[in-house]
């Protein structure tokens, strides 16, 4: 029963340009998210989270958005920088569920 | 701060072995997690403490698995028989709260990644 739905495996960007995650959830009864962020060979470290209160939250490059009505969450970064290459992570904290994950390259 | 430590890093077993996975907790967090990376299922949650207390271990995949959380500083993940099919990374993370909603971030162990033959 996956909760917490990242529909895209993969994502190629080039350095500079925009990067765009997405993640949908159902049945939610907390609507609090959080993106983690992985490296190959390391745990998962957190990166930027959002609560029900708002819509946006921002921290540098990293830009958090919610949609509650339509029950998706989006993480852009701008601009990508090859230390972005990841495999990021959705989860919904009240069920401790994470998404499956979206590989991140960002090219030279 | 060492962050969360797990051992070993790397673990190859035969098929029927019991497999130990340690995990040491931040000083002074009060709930600690067990995860599981497959390809499959991506990374799931096992079983979680508070206080040295396990509080749901509805994730754990069968009774083969068990955890304990002897003090706040320890804790373990056995497999007893291993199978082929166990062969994952194992993270532990660990939390200063202890609400399953607390809005804390969860710190994790570079985790223990095993091969059962």
């Amino acid at each position: 029963d996956q909760q917490v739905k990242q529909n895209s495996p993969s994502l190629s960007v080039q350095e500079g340009r925009i990067s765009i995650l997405n993640c949908d959830y159902t049945n939610s009864m907390f609507d609090y998210f959080l993106w983690y962020k992985k490296y190959p060979a390391e745990g998962p470290t957190f990166l930027i989270s959002i609560s029900s209160i708002k819509d946006k939250n921002e921290d540098g490059r990293f830009t958090v958005f919610l949609n509650k009505s339509a029950k998706h969450l989006s993480l852009h970064i701008v601009p990508s920088q090859p230390g972005d290459s990841a495999v990021y992570f959705c989860v919904n904290w009240g069920k401790l569920q994470f998404g499956a994950g979206t590989q991140v390259v960002v090219t030279p | 701060d060492a962050g969360v430590i797990q051992s070993p890093r790397h673990e190859v077993t035969e098929m029927g072995q019991e497999v130990t996975l340690r995990c040491k907790p931040i000083s002074g967090h009060n709930s600690l997690f067990w995860y599981r990376q497959t390809m499959m299922r991506g990374l799931e949650l096992l079983i979680y403490f508070n206080n040295n207390v396990p509080i749901d271990d509805s994730g754990m995949p069968e009774d083969r698995f068990s955890a304990k959380m002897p003090n706040a500083s320890f804790s373990t993940l056995k497999i007893q028989p291993s199978e082929p099919r166990d062969s994952a990374v194992y993270f532990c993370a660990s939390r200063a709260g202890i609400y399953r909603g607390n809005q804390e971030t969860q710190y994790f162990g570079p985790g223990t990644r095993l091969l059962v033959l």
